[in-house]
């Protein structure tokens, strides 16, 4: 079975500064990792994956993540961040041969003006 | 999140009817899943389905759900007997094929009264 921790539940930034948000997996198998976004009273939007290859993934809206396979992490990261970007952020994973995505419980992004 | 439809967006239902949640996958996807949102959580897995078959129903509660996708019109999430700890919000993703990523509808949030 897979795990997926996202330890900040609630992330306040200043606009234009740098955020990340963290996620941790645990998995006794190979995995892919995911990115999701979630506007309010909308479905989730695919921000970025990693399947396999470089461990740096660029996503879409300037987000990139960065794959430690090591530390068993998936952190998101923006170097400098936009109101249209207040949003709750969903790290999810999904084991090889099979199709079924764990998430995390989410980390809500404020960007304060 | 154009693309997958899910219908109706909100509906409400006394304790003990039925409600009947739909999804429309994608133009070209055939595999469809189902996913619920507690407030405050992360999304949980609920079923797979391929077209007139269900591949993986592990994260569906054992009595009073089932669904269903079949060969002609929309999947179908049925709930029977609702009860106040149903009210959730519901998502309804597909994909093209295996390893592909998931696209999501903008949910169906079901209010139990």
């Amino acid at each position: 079975a897979q795990s997926v921790t996202q330890l900040d539940s609630q992330v306040p930034v200043f606009e234009e500064a740098p955020v990340e948000l963290r996620c941790n997996y645990s998995s006794s198998v190979s995995v892919y990792l995911f990115w999701y976004v979630q506007y309010p009273n909308q479905g989730l939007q695919l921000l970025l994956k990693y399947l396999s290859g470089s461990t740096l993934v660029k996503g879409i809206n300037g987000f990139e993540a960065e794959f430690n396979k090591s530390q068993t992490s998936f952190h998101l990261r923006k170097p400098s961040v936009h109101i249209s970007d207040t949003a709750e952020y969903f790290c999810a994973v999904k084991a090889f041969g099979n199709e079924k995505l764990t998430f995390g419980t989410g980390t809500r992004l404020t960007i304060i003006p | 999140n154009a693309g997958v439809m899910q219908n109706p967006r909100h509906l409400v239902r006394r304790r003990g009817q039925e409600a009947r949640l739909r999804c429309s996958p994608m133009k070209g996807h055939s595999h469809v899943y189902w996913y619920r949102q507690l407030p405050e959580e992360g999304l949980k897995f609920m079923v797979y389905l391929q077209k007139e078959n269900i591949i993986d129903e592990s994260g569906m509660p054992k009595e009073r759900f089932s669904a269903e996708f079949p060969k002609e019109g929309p999947s179908i999430l049925r709930i029977q007997q609702v009860v106040r700890g149903d009210s959730a919000a519901y998502f309804c993703a597909s994909s093209r094929q295996d390893n592909q990523p998931q696209h999501f509808g903008d949910g169906t949030r079901l209010s139990i009264l």
